[in-house]
């Protein structure tokens, strides 16, 4: 089946700590994309990225990084500079650029602080 | 002001009753617009997507757009308490960025 597989599900993280979620594929699409979800907040885009080795900040890209070094992958590392990094992490992907192709989601890695 | 706004909810409806879910926005550029639905600890699963004004139907769902008024609505007829969830609406211009709407929170009580 086709799809965006996301992991872990639920992740820890402690003081100082980095931590990477892992965001895969099969779809063949050329974006990715992550988001971050905090109630009564909607969606917010923090990084994403329209082909291999190219990737552009969102509204909210500080404390974070990303690498996109296989079409297939697009995993999000949460630094120890995100002081605030409790929250529900979102992948989504699409065929491409323009807006006219909509986004399809992975089920998420809810994050939290030890 | 937020560029995209809708109403958190939360809505209880009765199972087959007619369920009315709208965003405003505030972005002319806007023309690309979408409807989300998502459970609690999952992803949000793509509904409806519609291109410009006008309807769209699909099974008990229809989309309407009204870019005169910046006003979007996502109608569920004979709702049932498996379309219990939140519902996103979204919206792009020529480009990649999606913007959200905050979600309702839409109960569906037998």
């Amino acid at each position: 089946d086709g799809g965006i597989t996301q992991s872990p599900k639920y992740l820890f993280r402690k003081e100082g700590q980095n931590v990477t979620l892992s965001c895969e594929q099969n779809l063949n699409h050329d974006a990715m994309y992550w988001y971050r979800q905090d109630p009564g907040q909607g969606l917010r885009l923090i990084y994403y990225s329209q082909i291999v080795n190219d990737f552009q900040k969102g509204d909210i890209a500080e404390g974070y990084s990303v690498s996109r070094e296989k079409k297939e992958s697009f995993p999000l590392t949460v630094t120890s500079a995100q002081k605030n990094p409790t929250a529900f992490y979102l992948c989504a992907s699409n065929f491409g650029t323009g807006g006219n192709q909509p986004q399809h989601f992975g089920d998420g890695t809810r994050l939290s602080i030890l | 002001q937020k560029e995209v706004e809708q109403d958190p909810g939360p809505l209880s409806v009765p199972e087959g009753a007619i369920v009315s879910l709208n965003c405003t926005y505030s972005n002319s550029a806007f023309q690309y617009f979408m409807w989300y639905r998502q459970y609690s600890r999952k992803g949000p699963e793509l509904l409806m997507y519609t291109y410009s004004s006008g309807n769209k139907e699909d099974g008990r769902f229809t989309a309407q757009v009204d870019k005169s008024s910046k006003y979007i609505s996502l109608f569920i007829r004979d709702s049932q308490p498996s379309d219990s969830a939140t519902y996103l609406c979204a919206m792009s211009a020529n480009t990649d960025k999606l913007i959200f709407g905050t979600g309702t929170r839409l109960q569906v009580f037998p």
